[in-house]
């Protein structure tokens, strides 16, 4: 299958600062990537859906300002958490799928603590 | 929109026994639906999917899942649990457009 490289696994940040992940597709061209938060022991919310070369989609109750989605290029899809906050901790996933594909492949995660 | 509900938060059963982890969806026209597994703080690996076909599909690992319409089910089936096999599974139903909406998870507990 194709495959979807996250980095970084792991980020520990100070309350305030922001954080960058990133969503690679390796071997395939997303047209489309989504990224999803997953609480402790909880499935995974939907947050965003970014279009290569426009701008993200966002559920209902995702602050935009917040979390900022960038997917400049067919391969790679930023999010960006802003004045990260304690409550912004969390484990983030992101997939990636292209027009061909009818299943979407997820990258490994990022587990985000903000202290 | 799409929708998917796991009746069974958590599910523990003897090594060796059968499994069957339930998942039902509410979607308008004809699912893709997935079957994925998580082990703790890891990402998401796919266990198997159903697009058309044949409403019995075999994934990795030994499991199937069976395509229900009439029941607007998706049950994930094991007929011998390995230790190895305890994680958290998510049932996803996805549209055309590839969003795809998760259930909240079954924890499976295999017990000695």
């Amino acid at each position: 299958g194709a495959v979807v490289s996250q980095h970084p696994s792991r980020v520990i940040c100070k309350s305030g600062t922001s954080v960058k992940i990133e969503c690679r597709s390796l071997d395939f061209q997303a047209t489309t990537m989504f990224w999803y938060r997953q609480f402790p022991k909880k499935s995974l919310m939907l947050m965003a859906t970014s279009n290569e070369g426009s701008k993200a989609t966002y559920e209902q109750g995702v602050e935009k300002d917040k979390f900022l989605i960038n997917h400049a290029s067919l391969t790679l899809s930023t999010l960006t958490v802003t004045s990260a906050h304690p409550e912004d901790s969390s484990f983030y996933i992101c997939s990636a799928t292209n027009a061909g594909y009818t299943e979407a492949f997820f990258g490994q995660g990022t587990r985000l603590t903000v202290v | 929109a799409q929708s998917v509900t796991q009746p069974d938060i958590h599910i523990t059963v003897s090594e060796g026994a059968s499994l069957e982890l339930r998942c039902n969806y509410s979607y308008g026209a004809t699912p893709y639906l997935f079957w994925y597994v998580q082990s703790p703080g890891q990402g998401l690996q796919l266990l198997l999917k159903y697009f058309s076909g044949d409403t019995l599909v075999q994934g990795i690992k030994g499991f199937e899942a069976e395509f229900k319409r009439s029941q607007s089910s998706f049950n994930l089936r094991k007929p011998s649990v390995h230790w190895s096999d305890a994680a958290e599974y998510f049932c996803a139903v996805g549209a055309q457009n590839n969003d795809m909406r998760f259930g909240a998870g079954t924890r499976l507990t295999v017990k000695p």
